[in-house]
């Protein structure tokens, strides 16, 4: 067990709908970072935050925002849904930056259908 | 174009056997890791190497860090089933000086059979 929660484990939703996903980091990790995951991509870093802040985003598509909240606890917001962003989100999380080690949770795998 | 890249994709082996895993770049990267991730769960740290030159090893696994810190690899002796899952080198690029986000390879899945 890493410590990262993410809720919820699976989504299945309807092209054009939002779904929200959370992230609760370890207990004293500042950063919290979101990953997406598919076959043929890999692992694609979206966005990064620390402490409350936006620290840096990477492919992050203008569909999909994020915060985190004053409690460091984490939402990924998905909206417009297409069938190409089924894929497995991961939140980590780490002390600060990635110079400390960073811990991954068990991920949402989200199907649009 | 992929920044690093991974070889070989896949990999199928029977237990006992050595294997060598590849992460090349064109880039300098200010450290390098590597993960393994099991099928339902996120990728777990193994080791972040961040010397040029660098040779760490855990149990049966040895990491290396090339010198010019652009590519790395990590070798397995006698493999066991329990080395199956997903193993993926990520790295922080060093732009000039400042550094930039975690990046990931696609991975290479290894298959060790009994």
């Amino acid at each position: 067990d890493s410590g990262v929660t993410q809720t919820p484990k699976h989504l299945i939703t309807a092209t054009g709908q939002r779904v929200t996903l959370r992230c609760s980091p370890r207990s004293g990790d500042l950063s919290v970072y979101w990953y997406q995951q598919s076959l043929d991509q890999g692992l694609q870093f979206l966005i990064q935050y620390y402490n409350g802040e936006e620290r840096a985003k990477g492919n992050i598509l203008e569909r999909f925002s994020a915060q985190q909240f004053p409690d460091l606890h984490s939402e990924l917001n998905l909206s417009s849904l297409e069938l190409g962003d089924s894929a497995l989100y991961f939140c980590a999380s780490s002390v600060e930056g990635w110079d400390t080690e960073a811990f991954f949770g068990q991920g949402t795998r989200l199907t649009v259908v | 174009t992929q920044l690093l890249e991974q070889s070989p994709q896949f990999l199928s082996i029977q237990e006992g056997e050595n294997l060598t895993v590849y992460c090349n770049s064109s880039s300098v990267f200010s450290s390098l890791q590597w993960y393994r991730q099991e099928p339902g769960e996120g990728p777990v740290l193994l080791v972040t190497v961040v010397t040029g030159g660098e040779v760490k090893k855990l149990k049966r696994l040895t990491f290396q860090f090339g010198d010019a810190r652009k590519d790395s690899s990590l070798h397995i002796t006698a493999a066991q089933p329990g080395d199956t899952g997903l193993y993926l080198c990520a790295g922080v690029p060093n732009y000039g000086g400042s550094q930039g986000n975690l990046i990931f390879g696609k991975g290479t899945k290894l298959s060790v059979k009994p």
